[in-house]
C-alpha cells in the first residue's frame, strides 16, 4: 500500500482566509482524490486531481472554492478558499493503487472560526 | 455505483468474531464490494474487497453471498483497538470514485 502524508494535520483559521492543504504519495500514482468529511458525517468526495489538467469537481464542489493543483504524480494540493464555519471539516486525500485499491492520508483537521 | 446497506452500530465482546453485514441487492455484475474503517478522526484504512469469491487478508475475512446482494465482513476475534465505523462500498473499478454510506459504528467491548 501506498504511504499517503498531508500537511497541516491540523489548524484553526479565520473565515475570510485561505489554506492550502498538501498531499504527497511515496511513489507515483495516476489517480488521486480529495475528500471532505463533515463532523459527524461520512466522507463526501470533492473532486478528482488529475496530472496535466484540470481537476474533476463533484456536484456542489466548484474549482474557484477549491482550487487544485497536480503538478506531477506524487503531490497535490487542495486549498479551501475564503473560508467560513461551515468549512470546518477533515480534509483527506486518497491515492487508487495499481490494484485499484485507495489509500487514504491521515487527514487535515480545520476548524474555521 | 449500487448502494449499500448497513446497521447503523453494533457491539461486540472482545476475543470473540465480529460479524458486519451489508446489503447490496442492486450491485451489478462488474461491481467490487470494499470494505474500509475509520479509528476516531483517522483516514479510512483498507480492510478488504472481493468481487464474488470469499476473501482472507490477515485483518478480516470477507464472505459474499452467492446471488452478491450482501456480504459480511468478519473480524475472527475483536479486540479493543477494532473500535471504528466500519463502510461498505460497492464500487465498479473503471468508475473509482468510493461513495461512502453511513457505516456501521462498532464499539468491541472488554
Amino acid at each position: 500500500s501506498a504511504v499517503i502524508s498531508q500537511k497541516p494535520s491540523r489548524d484553526i483559521c479565520q473565515r475570510g482566509t485561505s489554506l492550502t492543504i498538501q498531499c504527497q504519495v511515496d511513489s507515483q500514482v495516476t489517480m488521486m482524490f480529495w475528500y471532505r468529511q463533515q463532523p459527524g458525517q461520512s466522507l463526501t468526495l470533492i473532486a478528482t486531481a488529475n496530472q496535466g489538467s484540470e481537476a474533476t469537481y463533484e456536484s456542489g464542489f466548484v474549482i474557484d472554492k477549491f482550487p487544485i493543483s497536480r503538478p506531477n504524480l506524487t503531490f497535490s494540493t487542495l486549498t479551501v478558499s475564503n473560508m467560513s464555519p461551515e468549512d470546518s471539516s477533515i480534509y483527506l486525500c486518497s491515492v487508487e493503487s495499481q490494484q485499484e485499491t485507495q489509500y487514504f492520508g491521515p487527514g487535515t483537521r480545520l476548524l474555521v472560526l | 455505483d449500487a448502494k449499500t446497506t448497513q446497521p447503523t452500530s453494533m457491539d461486540c465482546a472482545e476475543g470473540r468474531a465480529a460479524n458486519l453485514p451489508c446489503n447490496h441487492s442492486t450491485i451489478s455484475g462488474n461491481e467490487y464490494v470494499y470494505w474500509y474503517r475509520q479509528i476516531h478522526s483517522q483516514g479510512p484504512q483498507y480492510i478488504i474487497h472481493g468481487l464474488k469469491n470469499n476473501e482472507t487478508n490477515e485483518m478480516a475475512s470477507l464472505i459474499i453471498t452467492e446471488d452478491r446482494k450482501s456480504s459480511t465482513l468478519i473480524l475472527p476475534h475483536a479486540t479493543l483497538r477494532d473500535t471504528a465505523v466500519y463502510y461498505c462500498i460497492a464500487v465498479n473499478n473503471a468508475g473509482n470514485m468510493l461513495t461512502f454510506g453511513g457505516g456501521t459504528r462498532l464499539m468491541v467491548k472488554p
